[in-house]
């Protein structure tokens, strides 16, 4: 079956670097994404990547993705108190849907 | 910008009750979705929608309906509330895009069932 899987929280120094990890199950997935949740709201797009990259950077985001490993990686630079939030990680299992299969989420809280 | 909108932030039901969460959103999208959001669950898809009408159940459907009258909107119904439905629960939509399309998120209802 499907499953995505994420630690539950990472605590990170304000200026530092944040890793967030993600493992997947479906080999068949087309697209990979990372969505961040802000205190009190829904989640909001930050980046996805097409299965048949290896990185993609998009200013202080870089999304790394291992296809033999099924393992998604979000690094997001100079981290600020304002990347405090939940980050999940979907997966999209197949062209003929858009359903999305989300992870567990991982909290992210920045400490100055 | 895309919207979509939730009826209620908050709502407080009690056990047994009929409940309705009332999505809405303006972009003339063909999906939509909802979810339940629980800690250390992440988000499980309850009901997605793909057309007028049209419905699928997704990964938790127990205890839920759906209706989709019009493209715009998007219900979700709990028949006879239970405690075990007190959640998060987050709709959203998305263009069809073989896969590829951003899913668009509400706010959110914080259902509370007593």
């Amino acid at each position: 079956g499907e499953d995505v899987e994420q630690s539950l929280f990472l605590s990170v120094r304000e200026g530092d670097s944040s890793v967030i990890n993600c493992t997947y199950t479906d080999s068949s997935s087309t697209y990979l994404y990372w969505y961040k949740q802000e205190p009190g709201a829904g989640l909001q797009l930050l980046t996805y990547i097409f299965s048949n990259m290896d990185m993609k950077q998009d200013q202080r985001l870089t999304v790394l993705l291992n296809k033999k490993d099924k393992h998604l990686s979000l690094r997001i630079a100079d981290t600020q108190t304002g990347d405090s939030a939940i980050y999940f990680c979907a997966e999209s299992p197949s062209y003929n849907t858009d359903k999305l299969i989300f992870g567990t989420g991982t909290r992210l809280q920045v400490f100055p | 910008d895309v919207k979509v909108t939730q009826s209620s932030r908050y709502l407080v039901k009690r056990t047994g009750e009929k409940v309705f969460l009332e999505c809405v959103q303006d972009m003339d999208h063909e999906n939509m979705f909802w979810y339940r959001q629980d800690p250390g669950l992440g988000l499980r898809l309850i009901y997605f929608s793909y057309d007028v009408k049209m419905k699928e159940k997704g990964d938790i459907p127990e205890g839920y309906s759906v209706s989709r009258e019009k493209k715009e909107r998007f219900s979700l119904i709990l028949e006879s509330a239970s405690t075990n439905q007190t959640s998060m629960y987050l709709c959203a939509s998305s263009l069809w895009d073989r896969g590829r399309g951003e899913q668009y998120f509400g706010p959110g209802t914080r259902l509370t069932v007593t």
